[in-house]
């Protein structure tokens, strides 16, 4: 498609149940990128793909967030025994190939954790 | 550590007069600046870029400015309207050790009719 996709919109969960957020990011594009956006402040990168592989994972919690990005799927960030502070708006954006592109981004997903 | 800031939270401007937003950046080895515009509820959306090489870039109503010796940049909107109220963010792109985007804090503009 021409716009990135996410879903879903809006996600509830209580603390420790598990959270799965969709992407499907531009057709053509192919770096995908994940953000964790909390309070409004900045954008905190979490982890980048190329095409299917994992470009840069830096910015992951390892231990309960995990990602992927398989072909002819859309993109996915998955969080383990969420706590209150996963609470956030998390973006997705995707970019084509090649130096200084502009990623375009998804509207995002707002996760409560209650 | 902030490596890209924007030290206003918001900015008024009256419509029809130049609105001015400021970023500065700590890392020198950032080659590549974007500015984005974002409206509630809503993702941001890419306004317009500037590479390090560069000193100016104008697109229309917007122009962004780079002053590497300062390590600084700016948005100037002119002349500002309504629908330029939104939250703008700078970007830096480093290519340095791997491929990433570092955003500040976003400055909220309100244009006021």
């Amino acid at each position: 498609g021409e716009e990135v996709a996410q879903t879903p919109k809006h996600l509830v969960r209580g603390e420790g149940q598990k959270a799965k957020l969709y992407c499907a990011p531009i057709k053509g594009h192919s770096y995908v990128f994940w953000y964790q956006q909390v309070l409004k402040n900045e954008f905190k990168f979490l982890i980048s793909f190329q095409n299917e592989n994992v470009f840069d994972e830096t910015g992951m919690p390892k231990e309960r967030f995990s990602a992927k990005c398989l072909p002819n799927s859309p993109c996915s960030l998955e969080i383990q025994a969420t706590k209150l502070e996963d609470s956030a708006v998390y973006f997705c954006a995707s970019s084509q190939i090649g130096k200084y592109q502009p990623q375009h981004f998804g509207d995002g997903t707002r996760l409560s954790i209650l | 550590d902030q490596q890209v800031k924007q030290n206003s939270p918001s900015l008024s401007v009256q419509e029809g007069r130049i609105s001015i937003l400021n970023c500065d950046y700590t890392n020198s080895m950032f080659d590549y600046f974007l500015w984005y515009k974002k409206y509630p509820a809503e993702g941001p959306t890419f306004l317009i870029s500037i590479s390090s090489i560069k000193d100016k870039n104008e697109d229309g109503r917007f122009t962004v400015f780079l002053n590497k010796s300062a390590k600084h940049l700016s948005l100037h909107i002119v002349p500002s309207q309504p629908g330029d109220s939104a939250v703008y963010f700078c970007a830096a792109i480093t290519t340095s050790g791997t491929y990433k985007y570092i955003f500040g804090t976003g400055t909220r503009l309100k244009v006021l009719a």
